[in-house]
């Protein structure tokens, strides 16, 4: 079956400090992958999403970025974190090609600025 | 672009008593996701509607799907406490892509 890690769980970064958060994928191959964030009572903004290696697609402008450095691994990235940057980001997977499947997500990463 | 839109954005509800919260959006979509949150959790796959008058069931929630109206219904009978949580409803896209709504919490008071 399949799997998707998230990690660390919470973090705690003062503003300017970098950034990374990784997700795994296990049990499956190709499969599409996005990092959303989700600020405190609101709904799910998608961030990033991926349909394969070093392909990264950005949906909205912000001092965040996205990395594939393999098939099944995401990683999101930040050279100096905002204020702005708090709140819950959550990765998802979902098979390649297949509409009739939801996103699967995994635990998530809880980051606070300071 | 998609626009997904939910309301109320929480709803009291009984327990025992049957509620259905709605779903809007607001262009062509062939299909429509549910989710569940827990507070503090992720999210949890409940249904995925893949054509107009689809409508699936797990326990005392159902859901359904309207293409024409572009209006997606989450019927909850009998609410029990279990139920508490928030449900997002997602109208998908290009590569998969999701828009999610703003959510609808659900509170069941005794």
């Amino acid at each position: 079956s399949q799997t998707i890690h998230q990690w660390p769980a919470t973090l705690v970064q003062p503003v300017g400090s970098p950034l990374s958060l990784e997700c795994t994928v296990e049990g499956t191959s190709n499969p599409n992958l996005y990092w959303y964030r989700q600020a405190a009572g609101r709904g799910l903004q998608l961030l990033f999403y991926s349909v394969g290696i070093g392909q990264i697609s950005s949906e909205v402008p912000q001092n965040l970025s996205a990395s594939r450095p393999q098939d099944r691994q995401f990683i999101l990235s930040s050279k100096k974190l905002l204020l702005s940057d708090s709140g819950f980001y959550l990765c998802a997977w979902s098979p390649l090609g297949t509409f009739n499947q939801p996103q699967h997500f995994g635990d998530g990463t809880r980051l606070s600025i300071l | 672009e998609l626009k997904v839109e939910q309301n109320p954005l929480f709803l009291s509800m009984q327990e025992g008593k049957n509620y259905t919260i709605y779903c809007n959006y607001s262009t062509t979509s062939d299909r429509l996701y549910w989710y569940r949150q827990d507070p503090g959790k992720s999210l949890e796959s409940l249904f995925v509607l893949l054509s107009n008058g689809a409508v699936k069931q797990e326990g005392r929630l159902m859901a359904s799907l309207d293409t024409k109206a572009r209006l997606s219904t989450l019927h909850i009978t009998a609410a029990v406490h279990d139920l508490s949580a928030t449900y997002f409803c997602a109208g998908g896209g290009a590569n998969s892509k999701l828009t999610f709504g703003k959510g609808i919490t659900l509170s069941v008071r005794p």
